[in-house]
């Protein structure tokens, strides 16, 4: 089954730096979905991406697909301590009882 | 009010012993899964459930068995525990079930099993 892999495994930046991460999969999607996992805490979506865009904006949030190279970056912008978190990338193939894949996830440290 | 709320969120107990995890969602949602992170926060899936119907069963142990007395509730119930099944139990929902489907998980269920 396809599976998105995060890179970096981990990141650590300071306040006000952009956080950059990246997803690849192996098989055709319909979307691609990211979501953060706060410490101790059920994952919460961020954004979503169909097949056919090519970007998106959701307020310090930029996302990326490149589906010939079946990979997604999330750009995070002026980061703050809050967005301490795990980000998963997640792929669904939108076809019959599909679910949602998830990789291993990008631990980011972002410190005051 | 929490949009999707499992009990318990902490479970201790010993290998051999049969335990239970419920949830429930109040969004309304159709489709209702069960997904299990490990200790290196891999999230895998393991049942999926639409209106009560049981749609994915990956390759779960049948120690595991899933029942949904209606479509906002979605329990999981583990039969002679071993130490391989501690790990963080997420229940989820969403409200289609082809297409985009975006998950609303519940806080996790920590299992430990010793």
């Amino acid at each position: 089954s396809q599976q998105g892999e995060e890179d970096p495994q981990a990141l650590s930046i300071q306040e006000g730096e952009n956080a950059t991460m990246n997803c690849s999969y192996k098989t055709s999607i319909n979307n691609l979905q990211w979501y953060r996992q706060n410490s101790g805490r059920g994952l919460v979506h961020l954004i979503l991406i169909r097949s056919n865009e090519r970007e998106k904006h959701s307020g310090r949030l930029r996302v990326t697909l490149d589906t010939s190279k079946k990979s997604s970056s999330l750009l995070i912008t002026a980061s703050r301590a809050a967005d301490t978190a795990s980000y998963f990338c997640a792929t669904d193939r939108g076809s019959g009882y599909s679910t949602l894949t998830f990789g291993k996830g990008t631990m980011l440290l972002v410190s005051p | 009010d929490t949009a999707v709320s499992q009990t318990p969120k902490y479970l201790v107990t010993q290998m051999g012993n049969d335990k239970s995890i419920k949830c429930e969602q109040n969004l309304g949602h159709d489709t209702m899964y069960w997904y299990k992170q490990d200790s290196k926060k891999f999230l895998k899936i393991m049942f999926s459930y639409n209106n009560k119907e049981l749609i994915i069963n990956e390759t779960v142990p049948n120690r595991f068995s899933p029942k949904s007395p209606d479509k906002a509730h979605l329990n999981l119930h583990i039969n002679s525990l071993e130490l391989g099944d501690s790990a963080v139990y997420f229940c989820a929902s969403s409200p289609v079930r082809t297409g985009a489907n975006v998950l609303t998980f519940g806080a996790g269920s920590r299992l430990t099993v010793l």
